[in-house]
């Protein structure tokens, strides 16, 4: 079955700072989508983004389909931004989303 | 008027009990499907169902049994449970299809202690 991998596992940023979290997987895919697991346990929907760019204020996202890779950007981090970040991909012909293996982020004041 | 409700949020309970877990969505979505995140925070696809019909069953126990008896709801039915099921069991809704309409939202999880 498809892999999906993030990079990287664990990130520690002090309060303003900028980070790339990224998902690679290894077939090709109908869906990506990411989602925020904050503190908690509940799962937010970030974006639905199986090709190009978008931008949702201090997050944006690309996925590079033909390079099987996805990219989250996180700018000027809050300590609300805190929790796991879940990439999910959708294999074609399959109707389910498989989650990769997340990136824990803590955010300090 | 929360999307994606489901009942207890949290339930604690001994090895060999049966128990349920309710899911309700008002999205107007035509799928929804049970997922269960383990003490790694690893999440794993269950059971997904369009339409009251059964159209993913992952290799899963067949001590857990989902019911669907309309699209806007579906529980889940677990016999005889076991220590290794304790996690944590979320609920979701989508619409199948490809599309932003594809996007799919989570309930805020029930928390399964086995003791």
């Amino acid at each position: 079955g498809i892999q999906v991998e993030q990079s990287p596992p664990d990130l520690i940023l002090q309060e303003g700072a900028n980070s790339t979290l990224r998902c690679n997987f290894s077939d090709s895919v109908n869906n990506l989508q990411w989602f925020h697991q904050n503190p908690w346990g509940q799962l937010i929907n970030l974006f639905y983004i199986p090709s190009g760019t978008k931008q949702n204020g201090r997050l944006s996202a690309t996925t590079v389909a033909t390079e099987r890779y996805s990219l989250l950007y996180i700018s000027s981090s809050q300590t609300t931004d805190s929790g796991v970040y879940f990439c999910a991909v959708e294999p074609f012909n399959t109707d389910k989303l498989i989650f990769g293996t997340g990136t824990r982020l803590q955010v300090f004041p | 008027d929360t999307a994606v409700s489901q009942t207890p949020k949290y339930l604690v309970t001994q090895m060999g009990n049966d128990k349920s877990i309710k899911c309700e969505q008002n999205l107007g979505h035509d799928t929804m499907y049970w997922y269960k995140q383990d003490s790694k925070k690893f999440l794993k696809i269950m059971f997904s169902y369009n339409n009251k019909e059964l159209i993913i069953n992952e290799t899963v126990p067949n001590r857990f049994s989902p019911k669907s008896p309309d699209k806007a709801h579906l529980n889940l039915h677990i016999n005889s449970l076991e220590l290794g099921d304790s996690a944590v069991y979320f609920c979701a809704s989508s619409h199948l299809g490809t599309g932003v309409s594809n996007t799919i939202y989570f309930g805020e999880g029930s928390w399964l202690t086995v003791v």
